[in-house]
């Protein structure tokens, strides 16, 4: 079945830190890439949605310029958060969408953020 | 917009019994899909089962199986049998039938199947 790969799955850093994310698609072309946050026991919040060669569409209340979102191809979605904050410490999660948009959306297997 | 419920934060079960989850959710969409998420404590989402808005029979993938009743909105799960490997946290979710919109999720329930 398609693969969605999400690397790194841990990452602990100090405060000030920029830390990336990558989400690949390993056997799909995905035009739309999918940015989740997750807090612990709470549900997944979408933060952007990411579209092969255009600009991220942030949902409301994330910080444009603290989530750098960039997806230069069609199997590759990156995420950056920039000067990390104790805040900033939680479960980031992505998926991929290829087509027809009604199929399951694939996940990767999340990165978990820890900012000391 | 779209709305997913889950009512229930929590739900207790003995093993070979079956549990329902309840989901109801809210769109004035005709187009839709519904799905239901698997994620144990290691964090990685599991697809379990998809209903979309025009089937009119319900879905059902091995133990699984969703209970679609339009009108009500409403899409539960079923899941037959339960095993100890079950107890997890369960997201129903949904999206439109239109290229490149998200899941929206519900809330969640945690399942603990207790032998």
């Amino acid at each position: 079945g398609a693969v969605v790969s999400q690397h790194p799955s841990r990452v602990i850093c100090k405060s000030g830190t920029s830390v990336k994310i990558e989400c690949r698609s390993l056997d799909f072309q995905a035009t739309t890439m999918f940015w989740y946050r997750q807090f612990p026991k709470q549900s997944l919040m979408l933060m952007a949605t990411s579209n092969e060669g255009s600009k991220a569409t942030y949902e409301q209340g994330v910080e444009k310029d603290k989530f750098l979102i960039n997806h230069a191809s069609l199997t590759l979605s990156t995420l950056t958060v920039t000067s990390a904050h104790p805040e900033d410490s939680s479960f980031y999660i992505c998926s991929a969408a290829g087509s027809p948009s009604n199929q399951p959306q694939h996940f990767g297997d999340g990165t978990r953020l820890s900012i000391l | 917009a779209q709305k997913i419920t889950q009512t229930q934060p929590g739900m207790f079960v003995q093993e070979k019994e079956a549990v329902t989850l309840d989901c109801t959710y809210d769109t004035s969409d005709q187009s839709y899909g519904l799905f239901w998420y698997k994620q144990p404590s290691s964090g990685e989402m599991i697809f379990l089962i998809y209903q979309g808005s025009y089937d009119e029979q319900n879905a059902t993938e091995g133990r699984y199986s969703l209970n679609f009743q339009k009108a009500r909105k409403s899409a539960n799960l079923v899941i037959s049998a339960s095993q100890l490997g079950d107890s997890a946290m369960y997201f129903c979710a949904m999206t439109l039938n239109q290229a490149g919109t998200a899941l929206i999720f519900g809330k969640g329930t945690t399942l603990s199947v207790s032998s």
